[in-house]
């Protein structure tokens, strides 16, 4: 088991630049999720998904697209990249309720910098 | 709308000593996790907490649970250089469409001999 991996790792952009950041699970969970951790800020929701095919808007979505087109996958893209994005992006998933596991496990994170 | 709140924010221990994080949430939350993180790392689970009065140890840290008072504490004994980290505690509601958590803007633990 890999868990949960994020490509890339690191990635620089020029501002108005657009990427793609991808977090893929092999533990068949049902919900993933999309967080930022800026310094001195803990970690802020972006984007979540209860379902392959369904997104929902976290705390801070705005700049930010996220598809879920297949189970083990969930995307989150930048269209034009701003230097307010500069930040450590994290993947996480968990199963549904009702299973009695509760955990949302982690990605390794994508350190973004916007210039 | 569910705010958590950490204190203290930046904590330095001597080894050996005992302490205790705080972590306060605002409205009712079904579940509240803690985690760490080592720099430039990804969170490591801890521990889960659902229920009220729900006590949880592994080594030197010991979590509690009191929902009356929307309060959890990650109580550290005896501390070691090891434990040296960033802890964060996180609220939130699970079921229906809602899965997230809201986070704590965590607190930083240094060990010193």
């Amino acid at each position: 088991n890999a868990g949960v991996t994020q490509t890339p790792k690191f990635r620089v952009l020029k501002t108005g630049q657009s990427m793609t950041l991808l977090c893929a699970q092999d533990m068949n969970h049902e919900y993933m999720y999309w967080y930022r951790q800026d310094p001195g800020m803990g970690l802020r929701l972006i984007h979540y998904s209860v379902g392959e095919g369904t997104t929902a808007k976290g705390e801070v979505p705005d700049g930010y697209n996220v598809s879920r087109l297949k189970k083990q996958n969930f995307l989150l893209g930048l269209e034009s990249a701003a230097p307010s994005q500069t930040s450590v992006y994290f993947c996480a998933s968990s199963p549904p309720p009702g299973q009695g596991r509760y955990e949302q496990y982690f990605g390794p994170g994508t350190r973004l910098t916007v210039t | 709308e569910l705010k958590v709140e950490q204190n203290p924010l930046f904590l330095s221990m001597q080894e050996g000593k005992n302490y205790t994080i705080y972590c306060n949430y605002s409205t009712t939350s079904d579940r509240l996790y803690w985690y760490r993180q080592d720099p430039g790392k990804s969170l490591e689970s801890l521990f889960v907490l659902l229920s009220n009065g729900a006590v949880k140890q592994e080594g030197r840290l010991m979590a509690s649970l009191d929902t009356k008072a929307r309060l959890s504490t990650l109580h550290i004994t005896a501390a070691v250089h090891d434990l040296s980290a960033t802890y964060f505690c996180a609220a939130g509601n699970y079921g229906g469409s809602q899965g997230n958590l809201i986070f704590g803007k965590g607190t930083k633990l240094s060990v010193k001999p």
